[in-house]
């Protein structure tokens, strides 16, 4: 089975500055999809950034970038120029590649504080 | 249209009660799931629709019955439901991955329901 590990429960950073969430997950497979996503007090999960499994190169998309470490099994999440709007709860998550719906497998969570 | 919208937003109800949860998608997505999330947890499946057929039970009680009446709805019959059952309930629809080819199958989520049972 498919595990997914947060290890930071809260992490905090100043406005502007930089910071690096952490995950780690376990899988058999060799093709799959890896998650980030946001979930704000207003409850909604919102998809940051998206990593397939087979492309070598690190997904970016504005502010927010990943370093994907296939071999170590390691997906981090970074946020550059932080804003107050940032403050969020973040969950990794891990999806199979297959030809049916298959279900998200997620960390624990990574409650991101910002701070003035 | 990128949105999956959830109603309602908050309910409240007895554990006598039977009350629905609706979800409603408008994207073509032929994948549609139902997550429990209870506070400052990740949320958990519950189930997976694939092309409106149950395709996945994470062994939930059958006081939770899932309907998919069509490729737009997804529904979630509430019976005799537990205190312990009070949570934020998610409902999500992607894409379904084609056996060849590639496609962008992420979740998209509603902004759920805040059930609680008294």
């Amino acid at each position: 089975a498919q595990t997914v590990t947060q290890s930071q429960p809260e992490m905090s950073v100043q406005e502007a500055e930089t910071v690096t969430l952490s995950c780690t997950y376990d899988t058999s497979e060799s093709d799959y999809y890896l998650f980030w996503y946001k979930q704000p007090p207003s409850r909604q999960m919102i998809l940051v950034i998206r990593q397939e499994a087979y492309k070598q190169q690190n997904a970016t998309e504005n502010r927010f970038s990943v370093n994907f470490q296939k071999a170590a099994k390691s997906f981090s999440l970074k946020i550059s120029d932080s804003q107050l709007g940032d403050a969020a709860m973040y969950f990794c998550a891990y999806r199979r590649l297959t030809g049916t719906a298959s279900k998200l497998t997620f960390g624990t969570g990574t409650r991101l504080q910002v701070t003035l | 249209d990128t949105e999956v919208t959830q109603t309602p937003k908050h309910l409240v109800m007895g554990m006598t009660n039977k009350k629905s949860l609706k979800c409603e998608q408008h994207m073509g997505h032929r994948a549609m799931y139902w997550y429990k999330q209870k506070a400052k947890k990740p949320p958990e499946l519950m189930f997976v629709y694939s092309y409106e057929k149950l395709s996945i039970n994470e062994s939930v009680p059958s006081r939770f019955s899932p309907e998919c009446p069509n490729s737009s709805l997804l529904n979630l019959h509430l019976h005799a439901l537990q205190p312990e059952d009070s949570a934020l309930y998610l409902c999500a629809s992607s894409q379904i991955q084609p056996r060849t080819g590639r496609m962008n199958t992420e979740a998209f989520f509603g902004q759920g329901t805040r059930l609680t049972v008294v």
